[in-house]
């Protein structure tokens, strides 16, 4: 199964932009590109996620490389209720493949 | 409103005994999915079903058993045999494998 590198922790400051980085070196043609995000105590919630082109929602933007070997997840404007772990995980939708979460990043916003 | 129902939030039980852990959907999915998470770490994958009367394990289901006799339910037993059960457990569903996924919001058994 094709695996997410993540970095461990992040920190921002309130009402500036995060970028949270995922690398995905040994993604597939047919892999999608999932962001989760998970409160403290609760389970995950979906944020977003894309093929190949660029992504906006109400929630957040994802930007994937042309080569797709990397995303990068974009908070336009951090709150504090943005605090969370973010999860960038690859889904295949052919039969066999399920969701596969790693460790995530630890975001932090600072007031 | 239609969601994915995980109970109880909170169960304690001694060690030794079988618990079963419940999650309902009203969202008319197929997939159904159970994780297990320690304090500071990721999701692991337990036991996922594609549909009713199927399920296959996933990376940690040594201890654990499933069943998937309706659509909307897919109870987790936690068994004797799992050797460390106190963890938080989540439950979700997405309308196939592999699609957006919608999370209950978790148990978290204690066993004592």
């Amino acid at each position: 199964d094709a695996k997410t590198t993540q970095p461990n922790s992040m920190e921002s400051n309130e009402e500036e932009p995060v970028h949270l980085p995922c690398n995905h070196s040994t993604i597939s043609g047919t892999d999608y590109i999932h962001w989760y995000r998970q409160l403290p105590s609760q389970g995950p919630e979906y944020v977003i996620h894309g093929l190949t082109s660029n992504v906006n929602n109400r929630m957040a933007s994802l930007a994937i490389a042309e080569d797709r070997k990397s995303s990068t997840l974009i908070l336009h404007r951090a709150t504090l209720r943005d605090a969370a772990v973010y999860y960038c995980i690859l889904v295949n939708n052919n039969a066999g493949n399920m969701l596969t979460f790693g460790g995530g990043t630890r975001l932090m916003v600072k007031p | 409103d239609g969601g994915i129902t995980q109970s109880p939030k909170y169960l304690f039980r001694k060690e030794g005994q079988n618990v079963t852990l419940s999650c309902e959907q009203n969202l008319n999915h197929d997939a159904m999915y159970w994780y297990r998470q320690d304090p500071g770490q990721g999701l692991r994958l337990i036991y996922y079903s594609q549909i009713v009367n199927d399920f296959q394990k996933g990376d940690i289901a040594e201890g654990y058993s499933v069943s998937r006799e309706k659509k909307e339910s897919f109870p987790l037993t936690v068994t004797s045999a799992q050797k460390n059960p106190t963890a938080f457990y989540l439950c979700a569903s997405s309308i196939s494998q592999g699609k957006k996924a919608f999370f209950g919001q978790g148990t978290r058994l204690t066993v004592v």
